[in-house]
């Protein structure tokens, strides 16, 4: 049973252009989270997902950050015209829709690095 | 403000020493969890404390959630360089997870 997928492992976008992160979460997962985390630093909340739904964004900035869990296919995490303060791991998490207090399994992130 | 504090923020001991870390927070939490992430890693779940004044056990660590449920400890008996890592606290206050920032730690031969 294959764990949370997150690719690339790592991505370096040169400023002004797109990220796109892609995270797969376990399978039965149906609620997907993503966090950032920046150097020597714990993990910020972002987004809250599930199928088709956005649920809580409260975490995301309201400019350039945009993420969708379309019904087929991963969850995408896009950040538009990449500035060097994006430059961060961003990990994502799931878990199964009745035990989500109970723990999260998480990827093995996607750094992005911004030149 | 942090939602949930932990302390120390950083700690570096000698391999077999004991140490104790702290997660705490001014909110009630139904459950609480501890992860450990190690340099390139996302984090791992340690364990769920759910009930207050529960106290777990994996190996060489305890795991207490306070009566009141607002606070939690981790602490290792006889650390090994193996522990080395990130220690997070993490809780559930709405729908999603908040984490701490964390506790690292350093263990030396």
């Amino acid at each position: 049973n294959a764990g949370v997928m997150q690719n690339p492992r790592h991505l370096v976008r040169r400023r002004g252009q797109e990220a796109r992160l892609r995270c797969s979460p376990m399978k039965g997962h149906s609620h997907v989270y993503w966090y950032r985390q920046l150097p020597e630093e714990g993990l910020k909340f972002m987004v809250y997902l599930q199928k088709e739904n956005i649920i809580d964004e409260s975490g995301m900035p309201k400019e350039r950050f945009s993420a969708e869990f379309p019904k087929e296919g991963p969850s995408i995490l896009r950040i538009q015209q990449v500035v060097r303060g994006d430059s961060a791991a961003y990990f994502c998490a799931s878990s199964p829709p009745t035990t989500g207090h109970y723990g999260y399994t998480f990827g093995s992130g996607t750094r992005l690095t911004v030149v | 403000t942090q939602l949930l504090e932990q302390s120390p923020q950083f700690l570096s001991i000698q391999e077999g020493e004991n140490l104790t870390v702290y997660c705490n927070s001014s909110s009630v939490f139904s459950s609480l969890q501890w992860y450990r992430q190690e340099p390139g890693e996302g984090p791992v779940l340690l364990v769920t404390v759910v009930t207050g004044g529960e106290v777990k056990k994996l190996k060489r660590l305890t795991f207490q959630f306070g009566d009141a449920r607002k606070d939690s400890s981790l602490h290792i008996t006889a650390a090994q360089p193996g522990d080395t890592g990130l220690y997070l606290c993490a809780g559930a206050p709405g729908g999603d997870m908040r984490f701490g920032a964390g506790t690292r730690l350093t263990v030396k031969p």
